[in-house]
């Protein structure tokens, strides 16, 4: 089993709609959770964190998180063309450093 | 643009030479991580600093690999001996604490 799981896509959504990505972790030690975004040939870009169990909002972002189910999720309200990129859910271990990624969910918005 | 640059951004070599990858972080971020990946991946980690001092090494950094942050402020990143398996985005980021920033990385080709 891997450490993060995502699928990997392509998940297409029509433009103006929700996109809902997400992601399973196996480290019941894990702390906080990271959600990057990642355009072709380019680095990942940090989204937003989250660390207390229920929702974080930013704009157009929620990060949703449970962690009972070991699951972390990203919602993108009034999705966008510009949305479209590759998304990595991150975790970090309690008195660990490194992030463990999944290995993304690409995302296409249909304009 | 994050404020983390990495120097070069692109490096083509031949198998078997020695390359060198430099990180200059943000400059209060007292936090340095060196990530690799490939396509279709996630990062994984390899190396993280806080100042001066190298606290954490991955298993996947073989003895071909070292890092070093003199004086706690720039990283380098040294391959010995390039192999093919050694192609990748070599990314770079920096972190106050939690959030960790990415660099636009170097993407490394071995002939």
């Amino acid at each position: 089993q891997k450490e993060v799981e995502q699928n990997s896509g392509p998940l297409s959504v029509p433009e103006g709609a929700i996109a809902s990505l997400n992601c399973t972790y196996s480290d019941r030690g894990s702390q906080s959770f990271f959600w990057y975004r990642q355009y072709s040939g380019k680095s990942p870009e940090l989204i937003m964190f989250i660390y207390s169990n229920g929702d974080k909002e930013d704009g157009r972002f929620t990060a949703q998180l449970n962690k009972a189910s070991q699951y972390v999720s990203l919602l993108i309200r009034d999705s966008q063309p510009s949305d479209s990129a590759t998304y990595l859910c991150a975790v970090r271990a309690f008195g660990n450093e490194k992030l463990t990624f999944g290995t993304g969910t690409r995302l296409t918005i249909i304009p | 643009d994050t404020g983390v640059s990495q120097d070069p951004r692109h490096k083509i070599t031949k198998r078997g030479q020695n390359v060198t990858f430099r990180c200059d972080p943000i400059s209060e971020h007292n936090r340095l991580y060196w990530y690799r990946q490939t396509l279709g991946q996630g990062p994984e980690f390899l190396t993280y600093f806080q100042n001066e001092a190298q606290l954490e090494k991955s298993r996947l950094l073989s003895d071909r690999f070292s890092a070093e942050r003199p004086k706690g402020s720039f990283s380098t990143l040294e391959i010995q001996r390039t192999e093919q398996g050694d192609s990748a985005m070599y990314l770079c980021a920096s972190s106050p604490l939690y959030e960790q920033f990415f660099g636009p990385g170097t993407r490394l080709t071995v002939l």
